[in-house]
């Protein structure tokens, strides 16, 4: 079957780095995503990785290695405005969206 | 950038009232619309997939017959929760995908909580 694995919690200090990892099993895959989504709130798109590698946007980061299945979003800097739920996603091959639970980030000063 | 205007953004009704919900995509044409309902504290679920001019594809354990979907043009998409009752108390959610293709697999709209009473 298909699915996304991310830790349900995580907390961090402001100013500091944070990773949240995610691991994926899909059907075929087109590309891992990365959302962030305040509390009431849609979400909004963060990054997108289709080939192994690093790719940097600011503040965030976004990693994906396909031969482990796995991808993270390294945060830096933190702010207090942060905190939110981040949210892995898996394009699988009829490019639908497999969604993880999400990440609840903390942001303690 | 690609906008997705999701109206209204709150609603409050009586037990036994159908709500709709809208969905527009703004500047771009979706092909592809996709209706999403989240619990607190829970991931996205996704209800259906929504194509212009056929009918939605219903994940599995969602009602077709209580969700209406509606794909009448490129830019709309409605969702119509018929006779609602507390447990469908919930944030509805739509996204659409730009038929150009643009990088991003889907552009959501900003929502909808629903409360039942």
């Amino acid at each position: 079957g298909q699915n996304i694995d991310q830790p349900t919690e995580m907390t961090a200090t402001e100013g500091a780095i944070v990773q949240i990892n995610c691991t994926y099993q899909t059907s075929g895959f087109n590309g891992l995503f990365w959302y962030q989504q305040h509390a009431g709130e849609a979400p909004t798109f963060l990054s997108y990785n289709v080939l192994d590698g690093l790719e940097e946007k600011g503040r965030f980061s976004s990693f994906l290695s396909r031969s482990k299945g796995y991808s993270y979003l390294l945060l830096k800097e933190l702010q207090m405005k942060d905190s939110a739920s981040y949210l892995c996603a898996a394009m699988d091959s009829n490019y639908q969206l497999i969604w993880g639970a999400g990440t609840k980030l903390i942001i303690k000063p | 950038g690609a906008v997705v205007s999701q109206h209204p953004s709150r609603v409050i009704c009586k037990s036994g009232t159908s709500v709709k919900i809208e969905c527009r995509s703004l500047d771009f044409q979706a092909t592809t619309m996709f209706w999403y309902r989240q619990f607190p504290k829970q991931s996205l679920m996704l209800m259906a997939t929504s194509n212009e001019g056929s009918k939605a594809t219903y994940e599995q354990g969602v009602e077709k017959d209580k969700f209406l979907i509606n794909h009448a043009s490129l830019t709309l998409s409605t969702l119509t929760v018929t006779s609602a009752h507390p447990e469908d108390s919930s944030f509805y959610i739509c996204s659409a995908r730009d038929a150009t293709g643009d990088g991003q697999p889907q552009h959501f709209g900003d929502g909808t909580r629903l409360s039942i009473l």
